[in-house]
């Protein structure tokens, strides 16, 4: 069974571009979450998204949107980038919520320059 | 204060040790999740755990609803047990947001 793939693996963008991540869950799987993690601030929830609506959305500016397709991918995009954006991004998928588990990619290293 | 504390911050242990990571949460929670990320970034979901305890080969989790606390025991570690482990508590009205702590950067030597 194919994991959770996200796509690029590196990126390097410049400050005031946007950029767009990719998340594809584990078939079958329809809740899909994002997060961030950086040196200082740790692991943090983005946003999360099931049957195509945000239920959740963390403490961010509203450059960071997302959304998720009818097939349960999902993207994220963050706009007008800053150099505290750079971070490794994280999705992981689950069957509906967290109670019945998480299966992280293995993320997106974004850097800003 | 942080709603996920985690101790230690950093372990070092000699390869056969009995280890024991501790975490404490200050929220209602529907469950919680022991992670383990190993350099490169990549996250393993290890445990979740709503009640009780839960055993997977060297690793028990343990987890006491009324005093809000987990704890993580490896058994005769080993150096590949080397990572960071990672509490994070799942809240908000779906069961769909994690709030982590910190993180325990283990070093296991051989």
């Amino acid at each position: 069974k194919a994991g959770v793939t996200q796509t690029p693996r590196y990126l390097i963008k410049t400050r005031g571009q946007q950029v767009t991540l990719s998340c594809s869950p584990i078939s079958g799987h329809r809740s899909v979450s994002w997060y961030q993690q950086t040196p200082g601030q740790g692991l943090q929830f983005l946003f999360e998204y099931f049957s195509e609506t945000q239920r959740n959305k963390g403490n961010f500016p509203g450059r960071f949107s997302g959304r998720q397709f009818s097939n349960s991918r999902s993207e994220m995009n963050v706009s007008t980038l800053e150099l505290g954006d750079s971070a490794l991004y994280l999705c992981a998928s689950s069957f509906l919520t967290g109670n019945y588990g998480y299966t992280f990619g293995s993320g997106t290293r974004l850097t800003v320059v | 204060k942080n709603e996920v504390e985690q101790s230690p911050q950093n372990l070092t242990a000699q390869e056969g040790e009995f280890i024991t990571i501790n975490c404490s949460y200050s929220v209602g929670i529907s469950a919680l999740h022991w992670l383990q990320q190993h350099p490169g970034g990549g996250i393993v979901s290890l445990f979740m755990l709503s009640s009780g305890k839960k055993k997977h080969g060297r690793l028990i989790a343990t987890i006491n609803i009324q005093e809000k606390h987990s704890s993580l025991h490896i058994t005769a570690s080993h150096p590949r047990d080397s990572a960071v482990y990672i509490c994070a508590v799942l809240v908000g009205e779906y069961g769909n947001k994690l709030v982590f702590g910190a993180g325990t950067i283990l070093r296991v030597k051989s």
